[in-house]
């Protein structure tokens, strides 16, 4: 059973685009979205996150859109560049001693 | 402050043989989590231990099993290997905030031939 669904799996994009990654989950009971950042070879790390009081949160060019109605959030990268180039993990957790459950990942690519 | 060590980094096993991964989690961590990572799945939640006790533990048959040392390290191990056990096992620690933030290590690309 996958908890949370991640599209698309692959992403290219031009540098200085937007690449959009999105969410979505059906436990309501979560109450915690963070996004990983994982780049070849290392482990993954967590990036930027978000609770379900506030619709969006900004962190440098990285950006998260919440909509706890439609049970979905989604990952903006502005003004991307290719260093941004790596596998982004959506992920889910009811707070308290809950694991931590992963979207299935998307690969970003960032060409020049 | 250094980061979560896991060992070996990488490893080739054949079917039926058994395999133990080590976790050294960052210093004053007190959880530990395990995830199996492959290109079609991601990352699946194989089990959790703090203070030596399994906390929460995924879906994954028996034959893989886990433990944690007073010192906060931790070793899982997985019994009469198949093939479909080729992934990359992570390792993250965490301390108990409220978000409990996971922090992963480089993990341990296991093969099975």
């Amino acid at each position: 059973q996958q908890q949370v669904k991640q599209s698309p799996q692959s992403l290219i994009v031009q540098k200085g685009g937007i690449p959009i990654i999105n969410c979505a989950y059906e436990n309501t009971a979560f109450d915690y979205f963070p996004w990983y950042q994982q780049f070849p070879g290392k482990g993954p790390a967590l990036l930027i996150a978000i609770r379900p009081d506030v619709s969006e949160k900004k962190e440098g060019r990285f950006t998260i859109s919440f909509n706890k109605s439609a049970k979905q959030f989604s990952l903006h990268i502005m003004d991307s560049q290719p260093g941004d180039s790596a596998t982004y993990f959506c992920a889910a957790r009811i707070s308290g001693n809950t694991p931590l459950v992963f979207g299935k990942g998307t690969r970003l690519s960032v060409i020049a | 402050k250094a980061g979560v060590t896991q060992t070996p980094r990488y490893l080739i096993k054949t079917r039926g043989q058994q395999v133990t991964l080590s976790c050294s989690p960052i210093s004053g961590h007190r959880s530990v989590s395990w995830y199996q990572q492959t290109p079609g799945q991601g990352l699946q939640f194989l089990f959790e231990y703090f203070s030596e006790t399994q906390r929460n533990k995924g879906n994954f048959p028996g034959r893989f099993s886990g433990r944690q040392f007073s010192n906060s390290r931790s070793e899982m191990n997985v019994s009469t290997l198949e093939l479909g056990d080729s992934a990359l096992y992570l390792c993250a620690s965490s301390s108990q905030t409220e978000t409990g933030e996971l922090f992963f290590g480089e993990g341990s690309r296991l093969t099975v031939l």
